[in-house]
């Protein structure tokens, strides 16, 4: 079955910890999002990418970071300089020019 | 002003009725809208797109822009418990400078009384 794959569903971080955040995908987009949810919130941007070794910050870059060495797989980061991680976060893939985003089924960061 | 603004709610509707949901967009150069639903504790799924002045129907959804006036709605005909759920607007930003990533309203919430 084509999808985006997320791992884990769940993550607890330590105070001064990084840690990595896993997006996979075999629908053979070209492009892939991160996005975070707060409660009672919409969706925000994180990083994008387009084409592999290349991406771009969204709206709340800060204290994340991301690779892309892949076409399947755009893992994020979210280093001890994010203070307020506590989030669920939201791997996305789309063809382009259109960006209809098809989303994995999300990881919900919590902090210890 | 938020780039993508949407009412809350909750929406609260009876079994059968029409829902409508609203959506306000602030850059004039956005091309491609679209719908999402979103289940609590689950993640987006597409509903509609819609690219051109006008409505576009899917079944009991009908999504309806313009362009003019800087607004996109969604109409949910014959209601059903099953679509209590929170509605995302989503506008594409950046149509003439190559950057396509979407951005999102807060959502309507919208609750279907039996």
């Amino acid at each position: 079955d084509g999808g985006i794959t997320q791992s884990p569903k769940y993550l607890f971080r330590k105070e001064g910890q990084n840690v990595t955040l896993s997006c996979e995908q075999n629908l053979n987009h070209d492009a892939m999002y991160w996005y975070r949810q707060d409660p009672g919130q919409g969706l925000r941007l994180i990083y994008y990418s387009q084409i592999v070794n290349d991406f771009q910050k969204g709206d709340i870059a800060e204290g994340y970071s991301v690779s892309r060495e892949k076409k399947e797989s755009f893992p994020l980061t979210v280093t001890s300089a994010q203070k307020n991680p506590t989030a669920f976060y939201l791997c996305a893939s789309s063809t382009l020019p259109r960006a209809e985003l098809f989303f994995g089924s999300g990881t919900q960061l919590s902090v210890l | 002003q938020k780039e993508v603004e949407q009412n809350s709610g909750p929406l609260s509707v009876p079994e059968g009725a029409i829902a409508s949901l609203n959506c306000t967009y602030s850059d004039r150069g956005s091309q491609s809208f679209f719908w999402y639903r979103q289940y609590s504790g689950k993640s987006p799924e597409l509903i509609m797109s819609i690219y051109s002045n006008g409505d576009k129907e899917d079944g009991r959804f009908t999504a309806q822009l313009n362009k003019a006036s800087q607004y996109v709605s969604l109409l949910i005909r014959d209601s059903q418990p099953s679509d209590s759920a929170t509605y995302l607007c989503a506008v594409n930003r950046g149509e003439d400078t190559g950057r396509r990533a979407l951005t999102f309203g807060s959502g309507t919430r919208l609750q279907v009384q039996p």
